[in-house]
Order: C-alpha cells, then structure tokens, then sequence
C-alpha cells in the first residue's frame, strides 16, 4: 500500500548547523508531497509542498525535491536556528481525478536545535 | 480566519465515561478529517468527510469511537464508553476545493489532549 518513511529522531543540531530529513515514499499513482511542522503544543501546519517530478517547494529556508526517480523528497536547510525545533513530517496525497484525497503521514521526526 | 476551532483543548475523564470532541472546520472547506497523535504509534486517520459525508471511517479503532458532521460547519468524535487507551492527541483538519492548484492543503486545529483515568 502508500506508505511515507522518514527517518527516525530524534535529531540534535547545533545553531547554524545544516539539516537534512530523509523522506522515501511508496505510492501507486502519483502522489503530491509535503512536508508539515508541528511546534510545542501546536497542531500541524504546512511547511512546503511539490506537486509533480522536478518541483521544488521552499519557505523560511527549508527546502524538498520532489524525485521520482528515487521516490524521495529529503527536507534540508543551510542554516538551522533555535526557533526550528519542532517535529517534522513528511506526507503524500494521491489525487483522485480531483477529488479529496486523504493524507498519509511519515511518523515524524523530532529536531532538536541547541543555542 | 479564525482557522480549524477545536474544543476542548484539554479533557481528563474517568474510565467508562462519555466523552465528546467538537471541530468546527474553516468556512468554505468541503472536507474535514479527525486524527489521533500517541507517541507510540504516531499520527492516524480517524476518518474524513467530504460534502459532511463520511467517505472512509476505516481507521475508526472500534465501535466505541463515533464521528458525525450534521453540517458544514461543526463535526462531533464520540467516545463511549472511554478507556486508558484512548488517552491521546486528537486533531481536526479541513481542506477546500483542490480546484487547479493540484493540492489539498489540509489546516490542523490545535487539538484536545484528551486522558482518561
């Protein structure tokens, strides 16, 4: 079935540090791809996402590949601050002819980010 | 926008007890989905509704869990009688029309940590 895997935490970085989440999927049609946030004691929110093979999403200098060819979509940053730590999940949607589909998470992975 | 409204944000309850979970999703959206966060087995799909239609409720644990969504605007998760177990994170989201955008970005409410004893 589709599935999301990402890579288990957690993940302790220094300030500045850079980053990199891995994130495989597995999915029969062709899914679009995010990558959601969610801070202490907060629901989840959408980080970035890529529709299609090639696309790049970005936003507050996080950025994911969407690569079909090695079913990844890996979340990097060049320069982590203390205000990124938070969980951090991978997840996909298959779109049926337009209609609503479901999300399938990862199991998320904590980042730690030391001053 | 007030976003996804969930109350309420924290409930602790005793074993056998009724406990009800409320969502009132953003105005406009169509589809409306309820999640359950523990640590040990992460984020899960309770259910969705799209058009306040239940589309897929196979992710419901057992006959003890319940969900209604009466109108576009509020949707109720019943759990009766509660246990131990049930003790979690549940989360309400939305999403709108993926109209040409090619995506259906869901919006999270806060959530209600719920215990029961």
């Amino acid at each position: 079935g589709d599935s999301v895997t990402q890579m288990e935490g957690p993940v302790t970085l220094s300030e500045e540090a850079f980053l990199t989440i891995n994130c495989t999927y597995t999915a029969t049609g062709y899914p679009s791809l995010f990558w959601y946030v969610q801070y202490p004691g907060e629901g989840l929110q959408l980080l970035l996402k890529a529709t299609k093979a090639d696309d790049k999403g970005s936003n507050k200098g996080f950025e994911a590949t969407y690569r079909k060819e090695t079913t990844s979509f890996h979340l990097e940053k060049g320069s982590v601050q203390v205000s990124d730590s938070a969980v951090y999940f991978c997840a996909l949607s298959l779109n049926y002819g337009g209609s609503q589909g479901n999300l399938i998470f990862g199991k998320g992975t904590k980042l730690s980010v030391k001053p | 926008d007030a976003g996804v409204i969930q109350s309420p944000r924290h409930e602790v309850t005793e074993m056998g007890q009724e406990v009800t979970l409320r969502c009132k999703p953003i105005s406009g959206h169509n589809s409306l989905f309820w999640y359950r966060q523990t640590m040990m087995r992460g984020l899960e799909l309770l259910i969705y509704f799209n058009n306040n239609v239940p589309i897929d409720d196979s992710g419901m644990p057992e006959d003890r869990f319940s969900a209604k969504m009466p109108n576009a605007s509020f949707s109720t998760l019943k759990i009766q009688p509660s246990e131990p177990r049930d003790s979690a994170v549940y989360f309400c989201a939305s999403s709108g029309n993926m109209g040409t955008s090619g995506y259906n970005e869901q919006f999270f409410g806060p959530g209600t940590r719920l215990t029961v004893l």
